[in-house]
């Protein structure tokens, strides 16, 4: 099915441990991005990539990695998970032509023990 | 960078109130706005979206947003709220650099 998938959709962890959260979309848009949304605090943009193999640092990008060597995929790993990481992860797109709405995926919540 | 603020955290509301809720934003240059919804347990959806020309943008489900460029604001208004508004709702600025800034949400429970 078209569209942006996400996986895992809930994961547990421990502090420490690296995590990789899966982001792919079957659009072809060229720019991608990940958020955490917290409570207070709404969504932060972590990283986004406008391309393949292009990627810029976001609000809040301390302790995350992400990578793009293919447009439909782009992961987000927690190198050392720590527990202020627990949250919900949102991943969207935006294609390039049009107007720039941005589509989410479901989301993965993320708890680090 | 662009900053979004969300005026309200939390409102509540009987059915049939109207509705309206508070977004300022921060940037100079051209930009284009966003208020998205997100229902309980669910991702985010677009509401309604505004990039030129009539300021009073009309979204789904009887929203409205007005662009009032001199005072930076981007307010959502629903003349009659349902039960089943209750959600958060997200303001968003995209400043064309694709750097989407979300604001920190409101969220509406709507009494029946």
């Amino acid at each position: 099915d078209a569209g942006i998938t996400q996986s895992p959709r809930y994961k547990i962890t421990e502090t420490g441990r690296q995590v990789t959260l899966m982001c792919h979309q079957t659009w072809s848009h060229s720019y991608m991005f990940w958020y955490r949304q917290d409570l207070g605090h709404g969504l932060r943009l972590i990283y986004y990539s406008a391309a393949a193999d292009i990627t810029d640092k976001g609000e809040v990008p301390d302790g995350y990695v992400v990578s793009r060597s293919k447009t439909e995929n782009f992961p987000l790993t927690l190198e050392s998970a720590t527990r202020s990481q627990t949250s919900v992860y949102f991943c969207a797109s935006i294609g390039t032509s049009g107007r720039r709405e941005q589509f989410f995926g479901p989301g993965t919540r993320l708890t680090v023990l | 960078a662009q900053s979004v603020s969300q005026h309200n955290h939390h409102v509540i509301l009987s059915e049939a109130a109207s509705l309206e809720l508070g977004c300022n934003y921060s940037y100079g240059g051209t930009v284009n706005l966003f208020w998205y919804v997100q229902y309980p347990g669910q991702h985010l959806q677009l509401l309604l979206k505004y990039f030129s020309g009539d300021p009073l943008v009309k979204g789904i489900k009887g929203f409205e947003a007005e662009f009032i460029k001199s005072k930076f604001s981007f307010n959502l208004r629903k003349p009659s709220v349902q039960w089943s508004d209750t959600a958060e709702y997200f303001c968003a600025v995209n400043a064309h650099n694709n750097d989407m800034r979300f604001g920190a949400g409101t969220r509406l429970t709507v009494k029946p």
